[in-house]
């Protein structure tokens, strides 16, 4: 049973355009919604995460959620090369215990020059 | 030292060695974490400390034990693995709490022969 889907791309987009990357979950109770950036050979990192419906902005980034439609996405503003990554959504699922989040196979970005 | 750090990077071992994987978190965090990232399968969360006591063990095979001695560090011990357990091991810590970010380490990446 899949939890949390992502399209696997992969997503190619040339630099200085919007990267537009999305996440579904199936929990309709989910309450924590996390993006995580991995480049290749290395580990998870934090980028953004989002509790309430609506947008939340940071620098270059934008995180919008909906959870009518259990729906989470991350759009990258002037995209750059240094932006290519695997991006993953994660999702802390209602019910679940502490610190449990469930993660999406990751899409992953190409920003080409 | 800073964040999340595990040693060693990377390790080879034989199917009938024991080894044990480090993590040591430099954040104040009192929950840590284990995940296994195989190539094409979604993170998975293995086993989960809040201050100290194991919270969760996704069921995972006894060849694989954990131990948390302290707020601050985790251990994973190895024995008897097989091949199909290569893949990276990553280590994470958080605040306690549901919605909490978790903040990953390096990893260490695993071959077994």
């Amino acid at each position: 049973q899949k939890e949390v889907e992502q399209n696997s791309g992969p997503l190619s987009v040339p630099e200085g355009a919007i990267a537009s990357l999305n996440c579904t979950y199936s929990d309709r109770g989910s309450q924590s919604f996390f993006w995580y950036r991995q480049y290749s050979g290395k580990s998870p990192e934090l980028i953004m995460s989002i509790y309430s419906n609506g947008d939340k902005e940071d620098g270059r980034f934008t995180a919008q959620l909906n959870k009518a439609s259990q729906y989470v996405s991350l759009l990258i503003r002037d995209s750059q090369p240094s932006d290519s990554a695997t991006y993953l959504c994660a999702v802390n699922l209602r019910g679940s215990t502490l610190g449990r989040l469930y993660f999406g196979r990751g899409t992953q970005l190409t920003v080409w020059p | 030292e800073t964040g999340v750090t595990q040693t060693p990077r990377h390790l080879v071992m034989g199917m009938t060695n024991k080894k044990s994987l480090k993590c040591e978190q430099h954040l104040g965090h009192n929950a840590m974490y284990w995940y296994k990232q195989s190539a094409k399968k979604p993170l998975e969360l293995m086993f989960v400390y809040n201050f100290k006591e194991q919270t969760e063990n996704n069921s995972v095979p006894s060849r694989f034990s954990p131990e948390c001695p302290n707020s601050s560090h985790l251990f994973l011990h190895l024995h008897t693995l097989q091949p199909e357990d290569s893949a990276l091991y990553l280590c994470a810590s958080s605040q306690s709490g549901a919605d909490n970010e978790q903040f990953f380490g390096p990893g260490t990446r695993l071959t077994v022969l």
